[in-house]
């Protein structure tokens, strides 16, 4: 199957600082990619979707000034956690959809410590 | 509003027993129904996925059960093994547009030796 690769897999940042997750897909392109956000033993929950030159599309609820997302190129999507703050630790997932399929990879995941 | 119900939140079963985790939608516009398997800090990887117009699909010890009319479907694990204890997702997908995905809460996995 495609594969999704995510980095670091693993962030430790103070509070107030800004944390950036690139998500990368490794043999495919992808226009669109997708940003969730999973919280201890629950689900995903879809941040926002991330399209190739234009701009994402956030989930309601979620702030859009904190949470930058650029979709650089047709392999690349970045989160950036700006002013991070301890409510903002979380396990942070992509995904890509194939193109022309309903498959969508996963990548690994990042975990965001904030202290 | 939670679009893809799914139960139980937690499941303990024998090695060798069958897992049975049930999933329902509300919303018909839904035509791809995928199964996630999640182990603790990874990300969720495909399992196994139906489409409304098949009552049935096998792979392995997996197979999803799926009842259009009751919007409805079900993932049973034949001969669970410790090795399957994982978090299990069902989801839903409308095809078209950007493919966002629809996820169930989750069902826990325990395998017992």
């Amino acid at each position: 199957g495609a594969v999704v690769s995510q980095h670091p897999s693993r962030v430790i940042c103070k509070s107030g600082t800004s944390v950036k997750i690139e998500c990368r897909s490794l043999d495919f392109q992808a226009t669109t990619m997708f940003w969730y956000r999973q919280f201890p033993k629950q689900s995903l929950m879809l941040m926002a979707t991330s399209n190739e030159g234009s701009k994402a599309t956030y989930e309601q609820g979620v702030e859009k000034d904190k949470f930058l997302i650029n979709h650089a190129s047709l392999t690349l999507s970045t989160l950036t956690v700006t002013s991070a703050h301890p409510e903002d630790s979380s396990f942070y997932i992509c995904s890509a959809p194939t193109r022309g399929g309903n498959e969508q990879f996963f990548g690994p995941g990042t975990r965001l410590t904030v202290l | 509003q939670q679009q893809v119900k799914q139960s139980p939140q937690s499941l303990i079963v024998q090695k060798g027993g069958i897992s049975i985790i049930n999933c329902a939608y509300e919303n018909t516009a839904f035509d791809y129904f995928p199964w996630y398997q999640q182990f603790p800090g990874k990300g969720p990887a495909l399992l196994i996925a139906i489409r409304p117009d098949v009552s049935e699909k096998k792979e392995g010890r997996f197979t999803i059960s799926f009842n259009k009319s009751a919007k409805q479907f079900s993932l049973h694990i034949m001969d669970s093994q410790p090795g399957d204890s994982a978090t299990y997702f069902c989801a839903a997908i409308q095809s078209g547009g950007y493919q966002k995905v629809t996820f169930g809460i989750g069902t826990k996995l325990q395998v017992i030796p």
